[in-house]
C-alpha cells in the first residue's frame, strides 16, 4: 500500500524568506501524480501546486515550486518570498491508479513578521 | 470555480443520534469522497463514490454509510454517533477520468462534537 510522510509537524519562516515543506512516499506504481494543498487556519482545502511523476521538470506556481526527486520518492514544497498569508497548514497527497488521495500528516506553517 | 458546499459548519449532536452530514457540488463531478481530519493523522477517507448510488469503503468506514441519489449530492450518515467520532469532516469532488492530474476540490469543512 502507499503511504506518504510529512516529517516535520511545525515550521516556521520569516516574512520574506524561503522555507522547505518536506514529503516523501512510497509505491511501487510507475505512474501517479502528487499534489500539495494548504489549508489556511478555519478556511478551505485549496490546492497548491501538483506534479506528474512522468514529468521530470519540477513544477512550479508563481513563489511555489516543488523538488521532485523520483528515485528518492521525495517531493518537497519551496515557498519564497514567504507571505503572512502563507501561514496554514500544508498537506502533501499522492494519487496512484485509482482516484483516491493518501494523505501525508501534514505540516503546520507559521509565518514571523 | 468548483463549488463543494457542506450544509454545516459546526454541529453538536449527542451520542446515539443518527446524524447526516450533506455535501453538494455543482460542477457535474463523477467522483465524490468523504474524509476526517484528526490533528496528527492528516486526512483519512471514510467512503467514495464514483456514480450515482455507487459507494466504495474507504479506509476507516466502520460506523459510517453514505448515499448517493443524485449525483450532485453526497450523504455522510453517522448510525449512531459515539465520541470517538468527533472530528472535522470534509467533503470533496473531482471528474471522473482515471490517471488525470485534476485535483479534488473541497468544502469547508463540517466541525462535528458529539457530546
Amino acid at each position: 500500500a502507499q503511504t506518504v510522510t510529512q516529517s516535520q509537524p511545525e515550521m516556521s519562516v520569516q516574512e520574506a524568506e524561503t522555507v522547505t515543506l518536506s514529503c516523501t512516499y512510497d509505491t511501487s506504481e510507475s505512474d501517479y501524480y502528487l499534489f500539495w494543498y494548504k489549508q489556511p487556519p478555519s478556511r478551505q482545502m485549496i490546492l497548491v501546486i501538483r506534479q506528474e511523476a512522468y514529468k521530470q521538470q519540477n513544477a512550479t506556481e508563481n513563489r511555489f515550486s516543488v523538488n521532485f526527486q523520483k528515485a528518492a520518492k521525495s517531493f518537497s514544497l519551496k515557498i519564497s518570498d514567504s507571505q503572512l498569508g502563507d501561514a496554514a497548514m500544508y498537506f502533501c497527497a499522492y494519487r496512484g491508479a485509482t482516484n483516491k488521495l493518501i494523505f501525508g500528516t501534514g505540516t503546520l506553517l507559521a509565518v514571523q513578521p | 470555480d468548483v463549488k463543494v458546499t457542506q450544509s454545516s459548519r459546526y454541529l453538536v449532536k449527542r451520542t446515539g443520534e443518527k446524524v447526516f452530514l450533506e455535501c453538494v457540488q455543482d460542477m457535474d463531478h463523477e467522483n465524490m469522497f468523504w474524509y476526517r481530519q484528526d490533528p496528527g493523522l492528516g486526512l483519512r477517507l471514510i467512503y467514495f463514490s464514483y456514480d450515482v448510488k455507487m459507494k466504495e469503503k474507504g479506509d476507516i468506514p466502520e460506523g459510517y454509510s453514505v448515499s448517493r441519489e443524485k449525483k450532485e449530492r453526497f450523504s455522510l450518515i453517522l448510525e449512531s454517533a459515539s465520541t470517538n467520532q468527533t472530528s472535522m469532516y470534509l467533503c470533496a469532488s473531482s471528474p471522473a477520468q482515471s490517471g488525470s492530474n485534476q485535483p479534488q476540490h473541497f468544502g469547508d469543512g463540517t466541525r462535528l462534537s458529539i457530546l
